[in-house]
């Protein structure tokens, strides 16, 4: 267990839907990232969050979105589903805003569109 | 692409064997770290460089940075079948976010 925890680990949902995925980070992180794993995409960064706040933001599509809560839980919201949106999203924590420091990484959910 | 780039993209070797691994990158970097993650889990923080140092342990692992070539290694010595593993460099591109490689699928076969 990385202290990392990530819900749901699996997820199957029919295209034009909308989910939502969840991540707790390490005790003490204050900073979240998330990154989609593809096949053919492989591990691309879409956004990161620190104490709340968004710090940076990478090939995140318009349709999907995220925010951080007071008690630094963070939430992927990926809404009008497509078959290509279909991978493995991962959550990861770290103490400070700038990777200093090794990322803690969740187990991910495995995101199924059919 | 400022990511790192990992050679070889597979690599097959025998229990006991060493297995070597290169990322090369583009830009400057204030560290480069090596990840692990075995089929469908999360990844594994392995070790971290600094662009002050050159080379760095830790247990069989042993990583070597050249700032001049921009390039990285990560050697695993004595490797075990549960090595067998996708391995992964990163660096910082722009602001605090890691870019990962494509990574090195590496079989230990026992």
């Amino acid at each position: 267990d990385s202290g990392v925890t990530q819900t749901p680990k699996h997820l199957i949902t029919a295209t034009g839907q909308r989910v939502t995925l969840r991540c707790s980070p390490r005790s003490g992180d204050l900073s979240v990232y998330w990154y989609q794993q593809s096949l053919d995409q492989g591990l691309q960064f879409l956004i990161q969050y620190y104490n709340g706040e968004e710090r940076a933001k990478g090939n995140i599509l318009e349709r999907f979105s995220a925010q951080q809560f007071p008690d630094l839980h963070s939430e992927l919201n990926l809404s009008s589903l497509e078959l290509g949106d279909s991978a493995l999203y991962f959550c990861a924590s770290s103490v400070w805003g700038v990777p200093n420091y090794g990322y803690t990484f969740g187990s991910g959910t495995r995101l199924t569109v059919v | 692409s400022q990511q790192g780039e990992e050679d070889p993209q597979a690599l097959s070797i025998q229990e006991g064997e060493n297995a070597t691994m290169n990322c090369s990158y583009k830009t400057s970097i204030n560290n480069l770290q090596w990840y692990r993650q075995n089929s469908g889990r999360g990844l594994v923080h392995l070790i971290l460089i600094r662009s002050n140092e050159r080379e760095k342990h830790s247990g069989r692992l042993r990583v070597t940075l050249d700032t001049s070539k921009k390039s990285s290694s990560l050697l695993i010595t004595a490797s075990r079948a549960a090595d067998t593993a996708s391995y992964f460099c990163a660096i910082i591109s722009s602001g605090s976010r890691l870019t990962f490689g494509e990574g090195t699928q590496l079989t230990v076969n026992p």
